[in-house]
């Protein structure tokens, strides 16, 4: 069974700053890994996945995720906070032996304060 | 970036009655739909998966019988509470994805549905 971890449930960082937003994964072969965000009472938006390739991978808004083998985490980055990325944001895991379902992790909650 | 549009985004009704929610994408066919409950402050459960023209898989526990689930064609899926109670009461989203390979998922912005 596959399964993804959000360790925080809430990350909190002054605008300007980086921030960071972890989650690890465990999955049976090649992990296909992704990363969105949701605004209050809407819908998930894509930010950025991990395919194959390098293990950098840039996204919307500025954001990046750094895919770890060794450490099974697909932590999302960004090098300057800005109030507005003040949202919940989820990790999803997904194999290609699952029927193509995605499971997502519980959420993290950043707050960006000015 | 491909548009799912989702109605009502907001519904009240009464205990016993029946919901449809509507799921539409816009501008791509989607080969696969899904349908997420989310509460509060917690993570999207998976409730159901929907492949146009053939029937919905549900996950474990989910009822098919109350929690009616319809792919009509490749923009189309709609889900119909059934009986309603108070405790159906959620944030429903659905999802769709495009053709075949490793491809993301767009939300619909998400229906609130409240059972009085």
């Amino acid at each position: 069974a596959q399964s993804v971890a959000q360790p925080e449930d809430q990350v909190n960082v002054a605008e300007g700053n980086p921030l960071t937003v972890k989650c690890t994964y465990s999955v049976s072969g090649n992990p296909y890994l992704f990363w969105y965000v949701q605004y209050p009472n809407r819908g998930l938006q894509f930010l950025l996945k991990y395919i194959t390739g390098d293990n950098l991978v840039k996204g919307s808004y500025g954001f990046e995720a750094e895919f770890n083998k060794s450490q099974t985490s697909f932590h999302l980055k960004k090098p300057s906070a800005l109030v507005s990325d003040s949202a919940l944001y989820f990790c999803a895991v997904r194999d290609n032996t699952n029927a193509g379902k995605s499971t997502f992790g519980d959420g993290t909650t950043l707050t960006v304060k000015p | 970036g491909a548009v799912v549009s989702q109605h009502p985004s907001r519904v009240i009704c009464k205990s016993g009655t029946s919901v449809k929610i509507e799921c539409r994408s816009l501008d791509f066919q989607a080969t696969t739909m899904f349908w997420y409950r989310q509460f509060p402050k917690q993570s999207l459960m998976l409730m159901a998966t929907s492949n146009e023209g053939s029937k919905a898989t549900y996950e474990q526990g989910v009822e098919k019988d109350k929690f009616l689930i319809n792919h009509a064609s490749l923009t189309l899926s709609t889900l119909t509470v059934t009986s309603a109670h108070p405790e159906d009461s959620s944030f429903y989203i659905c999802s769709a994805r495009r053709g075949v390979g490793v491809n993301e998922q767009f939300f619909g912005p998400g229906t609130r549905l409240t059972v009085l």
